[in-house]
């Protein structure tokens, strides 16, 4: 199956300033989220949100999702020198897969 | 500490040669997953595992084996049937929850010499 796509594919940005950015997929979903990669390391769970929900909020983050767009967006606030790193949103179909986007790099500037 | 371990961290492949990455969970979940990332790419779902003793092909499982005899172990082979393995290579675990949310190894790193 072919991946979601990921806008930007990188993305650079001063510390304290908003990162956002925006992931499409192709099917129905279960629910959609966002991963985060550290060079060179596994990825972590951040966020999830539900095909039924439109907005969702921790910490820092804000994730969006239109289901009629197949589309979703992540929002960094504040953005720290720790935020640097790939972001990856991955589609939940009702089985047990995760269809993952190619990545938005991010590095945030001190 | 729960976690999921992977191992090792480095390996190199000879041609024509087989080489087996290692994946060991202690969450006591039922799922395990194979994922390839190629570099500045997303991740790509090699084979996965619901329950001991079944396992599926994802969507690039050509060249790969796996399997599955025990919950806490979903090990990888990389035959000599792939013929570009170069890659970093990711395990994950989730409960089967509903939720899909994984757990992620920290990766090997294969290369061919």
């Amino acid at each position: 199956s072919q991946q979601g796509e990921e806008d930007p594919q990188a993305l650079s940005i001063q510390e304290g300033e908003n990162a956002t950015m925006n992931c499409s997929y192709k099917t129905s979903i279960n629910n959609l989220q966002w991963y985060r990669q550290n060079s060179g390391r596994g990825l972590v769970h951040l966020i999830l949100i539900r095909s039924n929900e439109r907005e969702k909020h921790s910490g820092r983050l804000r994730v969006t999702l239109d289901t009629s767009k197949k589309s979703s967006s992540l929002l960094i606030t504040a953005s720290r020198a720790a935020d640097t790193a790939s972001y990856f949103c991955a589609s939940a179909d009702w089985g047990n897969k995760l269809t993952f986007g190619g990545g938005t790099r991010v590095l945030v500037k001190p | 500490d729960g976690g999921i371990t992977q191992s090792p961290k480095y390996l190199f492949r000879k041609e024509g040669q087989n080489v087996t990455l290692s994946c060991e969970q202690n969450l006591n979940h039922d799922a395990m997953y194979w994922y390839r990332q190629d570099p500045g790419q997303g991740l790509r779902l090699i084979y996965y595992s619901q329950i001991v003793n079944d396992f599926q092909k994802g969507d690039i499982a050509e060249g790969y084996s796996v399997s599955r005899e025990k919950k806490e172990s979903f090990p990888l082979t990389v035959t000599s049937a792939q013929k570009n393995p170069t890659a970093f290579y990711l395990c994950a675990s989730s409960t089967r929850d509903g939720t899909n949310i994984q757990y992620f190894g920290a990766g090997t790193r294969l290369s061919v010499l």
